[in-house]
């Protein structure tokens, strides 16, 4: 089956720092790929997504590069802000009508 | 602002009861998924309605039904309540029912429900 595995949280950085979160999966066929972000209090936004092998998906200075041979979707940021304080989902959609499969989620905090 | 609109935003009731929530989807938006939040769990996709009808099924549990009205609103109906039940559902939208192009899914803020 599909599934996501992400690494555990909570991750707390300092203002500026370079920000990994890890993300692997399991899939059958050729999975599109997202971050989602939650912050406080508020419902999932996409971040950023990537629909095919070697695609790098990028948005407000996020990246994250799908990366078929070693099936991951690591999450990187090279410099955070406190406004980053929020909690990331990473997660996959095969082909056709199924729904969106996602990772437990991290939480991440960064203080100034 | 998402444009997705769910109420209420808190629900605390007992053990046994039934529950309904309610989201109303982005304007133009023909398709309604419900997901369950919860710590152990994470997020998991309940169902999807497109314009109606039923389109997909995920972990949702027998207790638990769901519809689409007219309007294009959703109700997700939870019955015979357990403790385990307590969670953060959200309602999500998108234009489209899915296929071989991705629609993206937005999200409404939640409604969060405790059972005592």
């Amino acid at each position: 089956g599909n599934s996501v595995t992400q690494m555990e949280g909570p991750v707390t950085l300092s203002e500026e720092a370079f920000l990994t979160i890890n993300c692997t999966y399991t899939a059958t066929g050729y999975p599109s790929l997202f971050w989602y972000v939650q912050y406080p209090g508020e419902g999932l936004q996409l971040l950023l997504k990537a629909t095919k092998a070697d695609d790098k998906g990028s948005n407000k200075g996020f990246e994250a590069t799908y990366r078929k041979e070693t099936t991951s979707f690591h999450l990187e940021k090279g410099s955070v802000q406190v406004s980053d304080s929020a909690v990331y989902f990473c997660a996959l959609r095969n082909s056709g009508n199924t729904p969106l499969v996602f990772g437990k989620g991290t939480r991440l905090s960064v203080i100034a | 602002d998402s444009g997705v609109t769910q109420t209420p935003k808190h629900l605390i009731t007992a053990t046994g009861q039934r529950v309904t929530l309610r989201c109303s989807p982005r304007s133009g938006d023909l398709s309604v998924y419900w997901y369950q939040q919860s710590l152990d769990q994470g997020l998991q996709f309940l169902i999807q309605y497109y314009n109606g009808e039923e389109r997909a099924k995920g972990n949702i549990l027998e207790r638990f039904s769901a519809q689409q009205f007219p309007d294009l609103h959703s109700e997700l109906n939870l019955s015979s309540l357990e403790l385990g039940d307590s969670a953060l559902y959200f309602c999500a939208s998108s234009v489209g029912a899915g296929g071989s192009n991705y629609n993206e899914q937005f999200f409404g803020p939640g409604t969060r429900l405790t059972v005592l």
